[in-house]
């Protein structure tokens, strides 16, 4: 079936630096990927949607230029966490439609840990 | 989208049927029900979604009502490692570049 891989699955690193985390279709394309944070014993809040071969789109709240999100094939969009700080640490899933199947698969997510 | 109620929490003995239910009495004629779970750590997985009609497929049943308010998804035989957040999810159309809102989801047990 269809499998979306997030690479690293996990980050520890100084404050100030910056993180890149990966998302990638294994077997589909995918125009839409979306990226979700998620904190300690609470649900997904979704991030923003990231489009291939344009600009994403960031929900309420989430700082464009701090959260980075590049799409630029139709299997890989890429987020980068700038100059991270301790409140930043949390875990970060990614997930994208086939769009011959329908739901959405996630990756297993990649919990980043600002010291 | 519609919004979705689900109990917070239950226990399932193993190797018992595990019904989790779910109401959405706002939905709409073109939402569909999609539940996911999150085991402990890592990504959503999908389970299954539908329409109005019962689905089946080989990790659950998906009841949904005539009057489609409320769905109970079913684990016929549940295992220790079934024990996860389950979400219940209303959402238009299958394709498309619509994301997901999750609730708070029923935290599942499943208990030797």
């Amino acid at each position: 079936g269809a499998v979306v891989s997030q690479h690293p699955s996990r980050v520890i690193c100084k404050s100030g630096t910056s993180v890149k985390i990966e998302c990638r279709s294994l077997d589909f394309q995918a125009t839409t990927m979306f990226w979700y944070r998620q904190f300690p014993k609470q649900s997904l809040m979704l991030m923003a949607t990231s489009n291939e071969g344009s600009k994403a789109t960031y929900e309420q709240g989430v700082e464009k230029d701090k959260f980075l999100i590049n799409h630029a094939s139709l299997t890989l969009s890429t987020l980068t966490v700038t100059s991270a700080h301790p409140e930043d640490s949390s875990f970060y899933i990614c997930s994208a439609r086939d769009r011959l199947t329908g739901p959405q698969h996630f990756g297993d997510g990649t919990r980043l840990s600002i010291l | 989208d519609a919004k979705t109620t689900q109990p917070p929490s239950m226990d399932c003995a193993e190797g018992r049927a595990a019904n989790l239910p779910c109401n959405h009495s706002t939905i709409s004629g073109n939402e569909y029900v999609y539940w996911y779970r999150q085991i402990h750590s890592q990504g959503p997985q999908y389970i299954i979604h539908g329409l109005k009609n019962n689905e089946t497929n080989e990790m659950a049943s998906l009841i949904i009502t005539e009057d489609r308010k409320s769905s109970t998804l079913i684990l016929p035989h549940a295992t220790l490692r079934d024990t996860a957040v389950y979400y219940c999810i209303v959402r238009v159309a299958v394709t498309g570049a619509n994301n997901l809102f999750f609730g708070t989801g029923t935290r599942l047990t499943v208990i030797p």
